[in-house]
């Protein structure tokens, strides 16, 4: 069965410090991988795809296909970046997105 | 493009009631998905359309949803009788197989309460 899991629901960091949103996915086959955000009265939006490679405000995602994870990392962690984080599967047979339960993620001044 | 629109933006009924949600996809996008979101339970797909037909309804949670399309910008999300745990967040998203793949975009969400 397809899912995705997001262990924490809420993660606290001060501003600079380091983050790592944690995703983990189960899939026989080979997923395609997405991290969406929701901030603060706007709404869910993609933050950046597997297959991209690419970084977006400071944030990246590496597959793991040995440790099927999908984490999201900053080095350094801005107030902007308090948000709702959502990893996300998709199969490549469907077009349906399965996503994980969400992160909260809070930055401290 | 105002991208998706949902409306009521918020709805407060009682139990048994029965309540519509509706969506506006954009323009040109053909495919539609309906979302709840909990506390509990995250974002789970309820049910989703190409070309206005349904694909797949597997997360529909019981006989008492129903969502149709009846064409290509216009879809509704029907629970009658309504029942206090159907109090959530709904989303509808619509996405375009010629666009970004799978990228979905997201309407504002309705709020639903039910006493």
């Amino acid at each position: 069965a397809q899912r995705v899991t997001q262990p924490e629901k809420l993660l606290s960091v001060f501003k600079g410090a380091p983050v790592e949103l944690k995703c983990n996915y189960s899939y026989s086959g080979s997923p395609e991988l997405f991290w969406y955000v929701q901030y603060s009265r706007q709404r869910l939006q993609l933050l950046l795809r597997h297959i991209s490679r690419e970084s977006i405000k400071g944030f990246t995602a590496d597959l793991n296909k040995g440790e099927t994870s999908f984490h999201l990392k900053k080095p350094f962690a801005q107030e902007e970046d308090s948000a709702m984080y959502y990893c996300a599967l998709s199969a490549l047979s469907t077009d349906k997105l399965i996503f994980g339960t969400g992160t909260r993620l809070q930055v401290f001044p | 493009d105002a991208g998706v629109i949902q409306s009521p933006r918020h709805e407060v009924t009682e139990m048994g009631q029965e309540v519509t949600l509706r969506c506006k996809p954009i323009s040109g996008h053909d495919y539609l998905f309906w979302y709840r979101q909990t506390m509990m339970r995250g974002l789970e797909l309820l049910i989703y359309f190409n070309n206005n037909v349904p694909i797949d309804d597997s997360g529909m949670p019981e006989d008492r949803f129903s969502a149709k399309m009846p064409n290509a910008s216009f879809s509704t999300l029907k629970i009658q009788p309504s029942e206090p745990r159907d109090s959530a967040v709904y989303f509808c998203a619509s996405s375009s197989r010629t666009g970004h793949y799978n990228e979905q975009f997201f309407g504002p969400g309705t709020r639903l309460t039910v006493l």
